[in-house]
């Protein structure tokens, strides 16, 4: 099996900078990926890692240490509209399936 | 842009009923994959399908549960006799290869009653 850490819940205001961090382990590693979702929708693709290092996409980038087994999503210019779950999810050589975490709830504040 | 859609977006049943749920995948993708999330709990990987047969299944896939893609756009996910466990959102997914990203549809929520 995965385990894939993440904290439950995170607060942070409007403008402000938010970083998720998302640990796992597992054999094969293959891939990490961060998806948004708001309530009662889909998941949204957000980022992928494979790579050690920072990937940036406008306002969030997604970092992967492989060795150390650790990810995190970093959110800046926070907007009331960023408020959802933020799911980590790693892949492993071979497999066909995402294993996800259970997810960071963000609330932005004014 | 193009995406996977999903129906219906609600389903209602009775406990030892038939459900079956539609999605349509996205044209040009190749893998497809049927993911359930219960209310607060974390997404489920349930079975994935490639070149028309099953590549995985996770342990929540027993024998009351089959997939099919009946066409060449749908891809359909089929629960034999619903328990009220089976309550929770489907999500279809899809990816071009099998190392993309899987892209998801809006789900459909299943009650059972």
């Amino acid at each position: 099996g995965q385990n894939i850490d993440q904290p439950t819940e995170m607060t942070a205001t409007e403008g402000a900078i938010v970083q998720i961090n998302c640990t796992y382990q597992t054999s094969g590693f293959n891939g990490l990926f961060w998806y948004q979702q708001h309530a009662g929708e889909a998941p949204t693709f957000l980022s992928y890692n494979v790579l050690d290092g920072l990937e940036e996409k406008g306002r969030f980038s997604s970092f992967l240490s492989r060795s150390k087994g650790y990810s995190y999503l970093l959110l800046k210019e926070l907007q009331m509209k960023d408020s959802a779950s933020y799911l980590c999810a790693v892949r492993r050589l071979g497999d066909y399936k995402l294993s996800f975490g259970a997810g960071t709830t963000v609330t932005v504040r004014a | 842009e193009p995406e996977v859609t999903q129906t219906p977006s609600h389903q209602v049943t009775q406990m030892g009923q038939e459900v079956i749920l539609r999605c349509v995948p996205i044209s040009n993708h190749l893998y497809f994959y049927w993911y359930r999330q219960i209310l607060g709990q974390k997404v489920e990987f349930l079975v994935s399908f490639y070149n028309n047969e099953i590549s995985e299944k996770s342990e929540i896939f027993d024998d009351q549960f089959s997939v099919e893609r009946p066409d060449g756009s749908n891809f359909t996910l089929k629960i034999r006799s619903t328990k009220l466990e089976d309550s929770a959102m489907y999500f279809c997914a899809s990816s071009e290869q099998l190392s993309d990203t899987q892209y998801f549809g809006p789900g459909t929520r299943l009650t059972v009653l």
